[in-house]
């Protein structure tokens, strides 16, 4: 079994909706989280970091930790056809640490 | 913004042939990662380097090493390739940020290997 699960999708939203994706992970030594953004064959690109439980928010896009359940979110407000690409969480227990990705969520908004 | 660079961008190689995959990081940042993200795959950690010195490895096969200059800069090199080790291999750098110190990972565009 993986250390991080998450959905591949793919996850299929109309245009203007609130995507909501999410992981859940076994290790509980995972301290630090982060939301990347990948558009197909492309590089990653860093989307959200947030250190320990609680939430983030930055424009259009919400960061959840649940560090008790072992369980992040990623909510996408206002979603835009450009919003579609693959969303994959990571996480580290050192700030410096090597990531441990998940899948990776197919996300297709349509317009 | 500048961001992490990776050369070449494409390689074709055949099997037993050796490839090197280059890495100029953000400037100012001291910490170099290496990915490998197979087909339809999340990427997997390979290695790490802070300041010149690795710093944690991973699923990293024995036939590929790894470097980190003094320009910060860092090279993988594969030798003896193998149809598997097709892939995007992706370089990161970080340094320190705000108060607690995290290391923000920036990723670079990738370099697509593809062996025959």
């Amino acid at each position: 079994q993986k250390e991080v699960e998450q959905d591949p999708g793919p996850l299929s939203v109309p245009e203007g909706a609130i995507v909501s994706l999410n992981c859940t992970y076994s290790n509980s030594a995972f301290q630090y989280f982060m939301w990347y953004r990948q558009y197909s064959r492309k590089g990653p690109e860093l989307l959200m970091y947030t250190y320990s439980s609680g939430n983030k928010e930055d424009g259009r896009f919400t960061a959840q930790v649940d560090k008790s359940s072992k369980y992040i979110s990623l909510f996408i407000r206002d979603s835009q056809p450009s919003d579609s690409a693959t969303y994959l969480c990571a996480m580290t227990s050192d700030s410096w640490g090597k990531l441990q990705f998940g899948a990776g969520t197919q996300v297709v908004v349509t317009p | 913004a500048a961001g992490v660079i990776q050369s070449p961008r494409h390689l074709i190689k055949e099997k037993r042939e050796t490839a090197t995959l280059k890495c100029y990081p953000i400037p100012r940042h001291d910490t170099v990662y290496w990915y490998q993200q197979g087909p339809g795959q999340d990427p997997q950690f390979l290695i790490s380097f802070y300041e010149k010195m690795q710093s944690d490895k991973g699923s990293i096969p024995d036939r590929f090493s790894a470097q980190q200059f003094s320009d910060y800069h860092s090279e993988l090199n594969m030798s003896s390739l193998e149809l598997g080790d097709s892939a995007l291999y992706f370089c990161a750098s970080s340094r320190p940020t705000g108060p607690s110190g995290t290391y923000e990972q920036y990723f670079g565009p990738g370099t697509r290997l593809t062996v025959t």
